[in-house]
């Protein structure tokens, strides 16, 4: 059974930087396509970010292009979110889900992690 | 981007009856369709994708129907467990787009 562990989450400024991390296990993390998806407190969940399984193709949705940056290290199955300029916004739990195929945001995802807090204020 | 509208937004019944959620689409989708459980406080659960398929574990009293732009996710027997939030997900096209989730209460 896989498993996704985040990490990362903290507090911040508006404006500030935060990169999330999450670890995989328990499946072939090279072989399929990873999300970002986020929950802001009381909200319906927002696909925010995805990377195709061998990491050469990631999209964002455009309220986060350009500030977000998704990243995967097959080699070490980690999936990482790089989080510039951050909004008030922005302030969610965000979680990393596991996409059936290869090809971000093209599949439902069948493995989710329990979520990391990130919370923007000043 | 297409837009998914779920229909109610929230409802209550009791246990034992047949529970019924909507989602359409602003423009087709196909079958490319996922409904997923989230209980408070915890991560979404997958229910069922590519519009009909049981996800590995779910119980069968979970079904999905539908295509193109109307959908359904139907719970036959509802059970106390089944209280959670309810969100559908299509996944044709970028960005794969959430419904705005129906909240399920038992009686």
């Amino acid at each position: 059974e896989g498993q996704l562990l985040e990490s990362g989450g903290e507090v911040v400024q508006p404006g500030a930087s935060l990169r999330l991390s999450c670890a995989a296990s328990g499946f072939g993390f090279s072989y399929y396509a990873m999300s970002w998806v986020r929950q802001a407190p009381g909200k319906g969940l927002e696909w925010v970010s995805g990377i195709s399984a061998d990491g050469t193709r990631a999209r964002h949705i455009d309220s986060v292009e350009g500030r977000f940056t998704v990243t995967r290290d097959n080699s070490a199955n980690v999936l990482s979110l790089q989080m510039n300029s951050l909004r008030v916004e922005d302030t969610a739990v965000y979680y990393c889900a596991k996409d059936y195929g290869d090809y971000a945001g093209h599949d439902a995802s069948d493995i989710w992690g329990q979520g990391t807090v990130v919370i923007v204020s000043s | 981007d297409i837009q998914m509208t779920q229909s109610p937004s929230s409802l209550s019944a009791s246990v034992g009856d047949r529970v019924t959620i909507t989602c359409r689409a602003s423009q087709g989708i196909r079958s490319s369709l996922a409904w997923y459980q989230q209980k408070p406080g915890k991560p979404p659960r997958l229910l069922i994708y590519a519009a009909t398929t049981l996800q590995s574990g779910v119980p069968s009293r979970f079904r999905g129907s539908g295509s193109g732009t109307d959908f359904t996710l139907t719970i036959t027997s509802l059970q106390p467990e089944d209280l959670a939030t309810y969100y559908c997900q299509k996944y044709d096209s970028l960005p794969p787009t959430f419904g705005q989730g129906t909240k399920v209460e038992i009686k």
